[in-house]
């Protein structure tokens, strides 16, 4: 049974700087992963997405990178401000399936 | 592209009263799934439909918890009777496989509070 683990479970930070959430699965059999930004009261927002046969994605100050075969994900945020501040969750996909199995999320707060 | 279309945004209910949801997915998606999000977790898959079929249902309490998605389209997920561990927000996604490599998209959810 795939599990996946977040770590931290929140973070606080200072506007600019640069950091980095975590993200583990127990199952390296994946065909992809993907990290989602939840705001209060709001959906999921797709943020990237990895192929499994892919090392690392980028968008703007984003990127994430995928490591299957130690099962690990990071999400790095650069220069980092409080338009941030917001649930990230990571989300693996298994081979032959559909099904998405989510972690608990990082709450990651920016300040001014 | 109008993005995925839930309703209703919230509800609070009794316990023991029943509840409906309804989800559109976006046009032309054929996999739609209801996911359950309870406060500090992440979404855990309910159901997924293909087309109008049953995928994949195998975390849906089925005792109180039904659904279905009439002309391969819009959905329902209807809770009766509803428990205080109900209490959550009702997540629903669609995606097509031929295209964005099955990306799922999700809606706004429906926050549901069970008293």
């Amino acid at each position: 049974k795939q599990e996946v683990t977040q770590i931290p479970a929140a973070l606080s930070v200072p506007e600019g700087e640069n950091l980095v959430l975590n993200c583990s699965f127990t199952d390296s059999a994946i065909y992809n992963l993907q990290w989602f930004r939840q705001d209060p009261g709001k959906g999921l927002t797709s943020l990237l997405l990895i192929q499994s046969s892919q090392r690392e994605q980028t968008s703007g100050r984003l990127n994430a990178s995928l490591d299957k075969s130690s099962g690990r994900s990071t999400l790095y945020i650069a220069a980092s401000q409080p338009g941030d501040s917001a649930t990230y969750l990571c989300a693996v996909r298994r081979l032959g399936g559909n099904k998405l199995v989510f972690g608990a999320g990082t709450i990651l707060r920016v300040k001014s | 592209e109008a993005g995925v279309a839930q309703s209703p945004r919230y509800k609070i209910i009794e316990k023991r009263q029943s509840v409906a949801f309804w989800c559109n997915p976006i046009s032309g998606h054929a996999t739609l799934y209801w996911y359950q999000q309870i406060l500090g977790q992440g979404p855990k898959l309910l159901i997924q439909f293909q087309n109008n079929g049953v995928v994949d249902d195998s975390q849906l309490p089925k005792d109180r918890f039904s659904a279905e998605r009439l002309k391969g389209v819009d959905s329902t997920l209807k809770i009766q009777p509803a428990k205080l561990e109900d209490s959550a927000v009702y997540l629903c996604a669609s995606s097509q496989l031929s295209r964005d490599r099955g990306e799922q998209y999700f809606g706004p959810g429906t926050r549901l509070t069970v008293t």
